[in-house]
């Protein structure tokens, strides 16, 4: 599988948009790039996917550049409750499993 | 809403003991998952289940063993358990193998072992 590449923490005010950059340069074609989140002492949240186009539901959306190199997940309004830490994920079809690196830990602050 | 439990939030137990962590799913998945989380490891898979009675071993299977006797229900079992499996463990479970099927995770089981 590829590997991810993220910040390790960001600060973000409450009700502006968060932009969590996630670079995967050696990304194959076959291969989804997943967002899961981790709320302090919970377990991981699935957020969104994708392969190659953009994509949006009710928690984010998922902004892939044309060469697939990188990602940005964007919570457009953020609130206190999406403190957490952000896991960027790259995961080929037939991967049953996942593997999360240390992630973006982000503060969303009043 | 899917809905993925674990038997206990928090749990003690002593060095030697038999510990058995239980995860039940609502969803009718076919794919069950147990994974450790460790501070600086990240997250690691131990064992999962692909259909009832099923399992195949993951990246840390030592020390664990798993049963799956229906559907719905995954367990972990430590046989002995030891003070180097204090962790977080998390239940995970999905509809299909591979991609595009995300993960459903339970809320996790903080064990330790002294």
């Amino acid at each position: 599988d590829a590997k991810t590449t993220q910040p390790t923490s960001m600060d973000c005010a409450e009700g502006r948009a968060a932009n969590l950059p996630c670079n995967h340069s050696t990304i194959s074609g076959n291969e989804y790039v997943y967002w899961y989140r981790q709320i302090h002492s919970q377990g991981p949240q699935y957020i969104i996917h994708g392969l190659k186009n953009n994509e949006t539901n009710e928690m984010a959306s998922l902004i892939i550049t044309e060469d697939r190199k990188s990602s940005t997940l964007i919570l457009p309004h953020a609130t206190l409750r999406d403190t957490a830490v952000y896991y960027c994920i790259v995961r080929s079809f037939n991967d049953y499993k996942l593997s999360f690196g240390a992630g973006t830990t982000v503060t969303v602050r009043a | 809403d899917v809905k993925v439990t674990q038997s206990s939030r928090y749990l003690v137990k002593r060095t030697g003991e038999k510990v058995f962590l239980e995860c039940v799913q609502d969803m009718d998945h076919e794919n069950m998952f147990w994974y450790r989380q460790d501070p600086g490891l990240g997250l690691r898979l131990i064992y999962f289940s692909y259909d009832v009675k099923m399992k195949e071993k993951g990246d840390i299977p030592e020390g664990y063993s798993v049963s799956r006797e229906k559907k719905e229900r995954f367990s972990l079992i430590l046989e002995s358990a030891s003070t180097n499996q204090t962790s977080m463990y998390l239940c995970a479970s999905t509809p299909g193998t591979g991609s595009p099927y995300e993960q459903y995770f339970g809320p996790g089981t903080r064990l330790t072992v002294t």
